[in-house]
């Protein structure tokens, strides 16, 4: 019964091939972030969405973009992947200030 | 914006002993502050949150004081268990209006032995 579902768990790519991550939650919350980690880091803010807003990070690269069609789903868009790009992807949903829920992660490798 | 510091960046104790990790935050706005446990290779998951309304909040072993004048917050855990070695993140949320994003700090491998 995950509540916050991130698909695919592996992602390889590329180098400069476009690819897309995709998050769903079960639990209508109104808040939903994309966080990138790296090995042995901080999981590091790249976007939010509350509720239809989008909140943008000053220092997120231009090659990163989000879509929230609605409530439920939100994606992320590596428009052309660089091997820096390389980590794992976090989605995370919240209601306003309430804790976060975290999906299992996606892996990407850039090949 | 905010800034979150963590120490120590890992951690070993014995089995039964307590293990303490600390941090700091720079936005003296900033008023939530959750800890996450993350497993190798899995989600972080939330184990206990404070709010600045509160100085000490506590769920079995697990406890966190807070400190809002020095702008410090720390993790206790008492009579550690092997299956509490994992990767401990602490966060800060700056509480202006409708910024509810996590600034996290990096992490404190905690390795318990038994």
């Amino acid at each position: 019964d995950a509540m916050v579902i991130q698909n695919p768990r592996y992602q390889v790519t590329q180098f400069g091939k476009p690819v897309t991550l995709s998050c769903s939650q079960t639990l209508n919350h109104n808040v939903m972030y994309w966080y990138q980690q790296k090995s042995s880091q901080a999981p590091k803010l790249l976007f939010h969405y509350y509720d239809k807003d989008f909140n943008n990070e000053a220092d997120t690269p231009d090659n990163f973009q989000s879509r929230r069609p609605n409530t439920s789903f939100c994606f992320l868009d590596i428009r052309s992947p660089g091997l820096g790009d390389a980590a794992m992807y976090l989605c995370a949903t919240s209601r306003d200030r309430g804790g976060y829920t975290f999906g299992s992660g996606t892996r990407l490798t850039v090949v | 914006g905010e800034n979150v510091e963590q120490h120590p960046s890992t951690l070993s104790v014995q089995e039964g002993d307590s293990a303490v990790i600390k941090c700091t935050y720079s936005d003296s706005a900033s008023n939530y502050f959750p800890w996450y446990k993350q497993e190798l290779g899995k989600r972080p998951q939330l184990i206990i949150d404070i709010r600045s309304n509160v100085g000490e909040k506590k769920d079995q072993r697990i406890a966190v004081t807070l400190n809002k004048t020095a702008k410090h917050f720390s993790l206790h855990i008492t009579e550690t268990q092997p299956e509490d070695s994992a990767v401990y993140f602490c966060a800060a949320s700056p509480a202006s209006g409708s910024n509810y994003k996590l600034t996290f700090g990096k992490g404190t491998l905690l390795t318990v032995n038994p």
